[in-house]
Parts: C-alpha cells; structure tokens; sequence
C-alpha cells in the first residue's frame, strides 16, 4: 500500500534532550513537508523540501532541523532549542509543491 | 494576519440535514482552494478542492462553492452523516514554482448528531 508513514506515533522525552520523528513516504512524491499542529493554531509549516538534497525554512523553523538525503526520508529533529516542543506532528508529501497534501498518521510528541 | 479565515471555530448539525462550512480568504493571488478532513489524532485527508477559475465543484456529498467577488468559499456536505463529525480545514493555494505555499485556515469542528 503506499502512503506516508510516521514514527513513533507517541514520544515522551525529557526537556533539553533532541527528537527526531521519522517520515517516509512510497509514493514517489518530489515534495514532502513537517507541519505542527495546536489546539486552535490550525497547521503550521516548519520545513519543506521540494527536491533531494533541498529544503526551506516554514514559518516556524527555529528549534528544529531536517534532512532530504533520499527521496522517501524527511526525518525531522526536535531540537533542545524549541522552547515549546509538545505538539502533534505531521508530515506530508505532494507530487509537485500546487499538488494536494498527503499527510501521514502524526506523531505526537510530549515534553516532559 | 491570517489570510484563511474560518469563522466558526465549531458547528453542529442534525444527521440527514445539509452541513455549510465557510471559508473566507483576503489575497485575492489565491488560485486554488482546498478542503480537508482531520480526525482526531489523525493526519488530515484531502476532501475536494477548486480552482479559482471556477465556481463550484462537486463530489458526491460534498459541493464547494467559490465567490471570488466576496473572496469567500463553502464546503457543503449533503445529507450529512455522523462519521462526517470532524474538523474541516479550509486551505489556499498561492505562488508559483518553488515559491508555491499552502495557507491553512485554522478549522472548524463539525458534529453530526444522529
């Protein structure tokens, strides 16, 4: 089947320690993105990679990285540096950056 | 500033009965408007969508209606289910090429009560 798969889809970590959530899609898409989600923000663009090798800033990048090496990763690092890490992460990919969204299961990460 | 309005944080409809979901947009470089359905503790799954060129779409239960004199859409769901009950996000479309980005509006909650 193909899609979009997140990993794990629930993560407890310590305040001060880095994250990485994992994404991987089969479905050939060039371009894949990492959105946050909060109770009554709507969704909120943190990178997005349109090609391997690329990605750009979202609106909220600061304390977090990511990495395109291949075409099916876009694993996304929650860094010490993001003073409001609890959230619900998704990652999505599209067939061009105009194509509707696919978006995986979510990952929700709590900061403890 | 949010360029994707959506109003009505929630609605609430009787089952059988038509849902109306509004949208309002203020950059008229918008050129394709999409809806999406989110569960909770899910990933959204796109519902339909419009292009700027026309004013109605339709699929199924679901119409969306785009006025772009009053820079505003709607999403009708008919007749409505309760396995509709969910948030619905309205998004736009602008730019082009690597400069192409997705504004989400921030979702309304809809309840279908049996």
């Amino acid at each position: 089947d193909g899609g979009i798969t997140q990993s794990p889809k629930y993560l407890f970590r310590k305040e001060g320690q880095n994250v990485t959530l994992s994404c991987e899609q089969n479905l050939n898409h060039d371009a894949m993105y990492w959105y946050r989600q909060d109770p009554g923000q709507g969704l909120r663009l943190i990178y997005y990679s349109q090609i391997v090798n690329d990605f750009q800033k979202g609106d909220i990048a600061e304390g977090y990285s990511v990495s395109r090496e291949k075409k099916e990763s876009f694993p996304l690092t929650v860094t010490s540096a993001q003073k409001n890490p609890t959230a619900f992460y998704l990652c999505a990919s599209s067939i061009t950056s105009a194509g509707e969204l696919f978006f995986g299961e979510g990952s929700r990460l709590t900061v403890l | 500033d949010q360029q994707v309005k959506q109003n009505s944080p929630s609605l609430s409809v009787q089952e059988g009965r038509i849902s109306i979901l509004n949208c309002d947009y203020t950059n008229s470089m918008f050129d394709y408007f999409l809806w999406y359905k989110k569960y909770p503790a899910e990933g959204p799954t796109f519902l339909i969508s419009i292009s700027s060129i026309k004013d109605k779409n339709e699929d199924g239960r679901f119409t969306v209606f785009l006025n772009k004199s009053a820079k505003h859409l709607s999403l009708h769901i008919v007749p409505s289910q309760p396995g509709d009950s969910a948030v619905y996000f309205c998004a736009a479309s602008v730019g082009a090429g690597n400069n192409r980005k997705l504004i989400w509006g921030l979702g309304t909650s809809l309840a279908v009560n049996p």
